[in-house]
This record gives structure tokens, C-alpha cells and sequence, in this order.
């Protein structure tokens, strides 16, 4: 059964920084292209980051370009996003997901159940 | 960036009838589409990839169709567990983007 689990939200204040984790099992990790997605309480979904299966291409949204970095072991089943410079639009539940493809982030087969980041003084 | 327009944003339906969900691209994403339901509290679920393939154990009644710029997720006899938040995505072009989505609720 294919699992991710997300930790690592919290209170931070505005201009600092946070640390996510996502714990994946269940499939061959290393074997596909992971994803991070957020959705601002009582809002919709926005993609944020995507990087490949050997993290050899990785985007961000405009909004996190220069503050947030994607990474991933490959040794350890792990996707880590670090999130620097935070903002109150920062706000909001963040969900790890799976793309059904190594290289290119295509459609999200998968999805954690989310950590809640709130970004407030 | 390519704009994800859904509607209605919300629609009414009573159980057993049928419910039409719309999507529009600002520009052709092919057939680089998918759909999501989404409860509350809960993350999302893929319904649809590719504008019109099931996505594993999702139920003959949700079906997709377009493509272009125009797309559409039917759902044939509505049941209790259906009533929930749809989104759409694209997936031909950076940034992927979603629509803002469908609330389905009882009528």
C-alpha cells in the first residue's frame, strides 16, 4: 500500500523558516517524480515544487521561487521541502504527492494527508 | 501560466441523478487533464487522468471527456459519498495549475 506521510508544519513567525518531511512507502520511491501541493484554509490547491525521480529536474511556482528548495533522499524513501523567508500567504496545508511518472510531474496519483504550516507573528 | 476555470463554482443535485462538472484551459492543454474530489478534512483523491482514463478504483459512474481547452466530468447517479469539492488540473505546461474548483452538494 502505497503510504506518505508528512511532518515537520507548525508556527513559525513571518521571515522564518520551516523544514518539511515526507515519509514515503509502499513503492519504489526512487522510481518517481514527488511533488509538494498546498491549499490555504478555505481555499483551493496550488501547486508549489516538483522534482524528479533522480533529481535531475526540479520547478517551483513563482510564488516560492528563491525561498522554498525541494529536495529528496533516494536512500532514505524521504522528500523534504525547506521553506525559508516564510510569509502569512504561506499559510496553509501542505501535501505531499506522487506523480505517476519519473521524470516529468504529470497528474498526482497519491497524496499524503498534509501538515499545517502557520506563518504569523 | 495556463488558467483553470471551473464551473459552476457550486452545484446542486439531488442522489441518483446525474451531476455535469465544467473545466476551461486559457490555452490547449491536449489531453494533459485530470480530476480530484476532495472532502473535508481530507486530501485529495485522482478521479480522471489523461481527460477521460479512470484512475485505479474509482467507480464506472464518474466519467471524463474533452480536450483542448474544454472539458467536462460527469457523474451518472449521484451517491451520498459523492457530495464533495472537484478539481481539475493541467499537467501540459509549467506551472501545473488547478481550477478553483466545484463544491457538489446535496439538493
Amino acid at each position: 500500500e502505497v503510504q506518505l506521510v508528512e511532518s515537520g508544519g507548525g508556527l513559525v513567525k513571518p521571515g522564518g523558516s520551516l523544514r518539511l518531511s515526507c515519509a514515503a512507502s509502499g513503492f519504489t520511491f526512487s522510481s518517481y517524480s514527488m511533488n509538494w501541493v498546498r491549499q490555504a484554509p478555505g481555499k483551493g490547491l496550488e501547486w508549489v515544487s516538483s522534482i524528479s525521480s533522480s533529481s535531475s529536474y526540479i520547478y517551483y511556482a513563482d510564488s516560492v521561487k528563491g525561498r522554498f528548495t525541494i529536495s529528496r533522499d533516494n536512500a532514505k524513501n524521504s522528500l523534504y521541502l525547506q521553506m525559508n523567508s516564510l510569509r502569512a500567504e504561506d499559510t496553509a496545508v501542505y501535501y505531499c504527492a506522487r506523480a505517476a511518472s519519473p521524470e516529468v510531474a504529470t497528474f498526482f496519483d497519491y497524496w499524503g494527508q498534509g501538515t499545517l504550516v502557520t506563518v504569523s507573528s | 501560466e495556463i488558467v483553470m476555470t471551473q464551473s459552476p463554482a457550486t452545484l446542486s443535485v439531488s442522489p441518483g441523478e446525474r451531476a455535469t462538472l465544467s473545466c476551461r484551459a486559457s490555452q490547449s492543454v491536449s489531453s494533459n487533464l485530470a480530476w480530484y474530489q476532495q472532502k473535508p478534512g481530507q486530501a485529495p483523491r485522482l478521479l480522471i487522468y489523461g481527460a477521460s482514463t479512470r484512475a485505479t478504483g474509482i467507480p464506472a459512474r464518474f466519467s471524463g471527456s474533452g480536450s483542448g481547452t474544454e472539458f467536462t466530468l460527469t457523474i451518472s447517479s449521484l451517491q451520498s459519498e459523492d457530495f464533495a469539492v472537484y478539481y481539475c488540473q493541467q499537467y501540459n505546461n509549467w506551472p501545473r495549475t488547478f481550477g478553483q474548483g466545484t463544491r457538489l452538494e446535496i439538493k
